[in-house]
């Protein structure tokens, strides 16, 4: 069965220090997102991506978050500087066009020290 | 931000029980979908109910929503020890293309 991959499932960093996270969505799922889930509660969006483009990037915070999905396809989201209020859990998830269902990776857990 | 509110934050109950968990929401909708995450893990999309849907059944779940509350429920019947996870509506507004979550329903099944 088709699944969303992410990478590395835990990271542990001090703060100001550089992180960045993979997501390989399900193939031919042309919309991607990043989401942001902080312990306790539901997940954030972050991003959005149809194919290479974003589509929403309104809840990203654009001064230490970059994310990028250059052929279409995987996609990275990097944080640098880290501070400690990112530590979260940050989940991929992938929509096939047409489709209202999203699949969801097993997400990144982050700590940030 | 979050669309709206779940309710209870948590529940626990026997095996074997039913489990009834609330969701409001604040906008209009295209659609409501309901997902369960097991501790510590991604996703998994449990059932979707339209704007224009009143009741809908998957198995042992049953959606109601009403639009003119603004609010949907999700039941599970003759729950079990596997349906511990915590569960989350989210809502897919007009145009959106995007879910907004809910802060999710701690369920806790004993045995």
């Amino acid at each position: 069965e088709a699944e969303v991959a992410q990478s590395p499932r835990y990271k542990i960093t001090e703060k100001s220090q550089a992180v960045a996270f993979w997501c390989d969505p399900i193939s031919g799922h042309a919309t991607l997102y990043w989401y942001r889930q902080i312990l306790g509660q539901g997940p954030e969006l972050l991003v959005q991506f149809q194919d290479e483009s974003v589509v929403d990037d309104s809840q990203l915070p654009k001064d230490r978050f970059s994310a990028e999905r250059l052929k279409g396809v995987d996609s990275t989201l990097k944080i640098q500087p880290a501070e400690l209020g990112d530590s979260a859990m940050y989940l991929c998830a992938s929509k096939a066009s047409g489709y209202n269902e999203q699949f969801f990776g097993p997400g990144t857990r982050l700590t940030v020290l | 931000s979050q669309q709206g509110e779940e309710d209870p934050q948590a529940l626990s109950i026997q095996e074997g029980e039913n489990a009834t968990m609330n969701c409001s929401y604040k906008t209009s909708i295209n659609n409501l979908q309901w997902y369960r995450q097991n501790s510590g893990r991604g996703l998994v999309h449990l059932i979707l109910i339209r704007s224009n849907e009143r009741e809908k059944h998957s198995g042992r779940l049953r959606v109601t929503l009403d639009t003119s509350k603004k609010s949907s429920s999700l039941l599970i019947t003759a729950s079990r020890a596997a349906d511990t996870a915590s569960y989350f509506c989210a809502t897919d507004g007009q145009g959106a293309q995007k879910l907004v979550f809910g802060q999710g329903t701690r369920l806790t099944i004993n045995p």
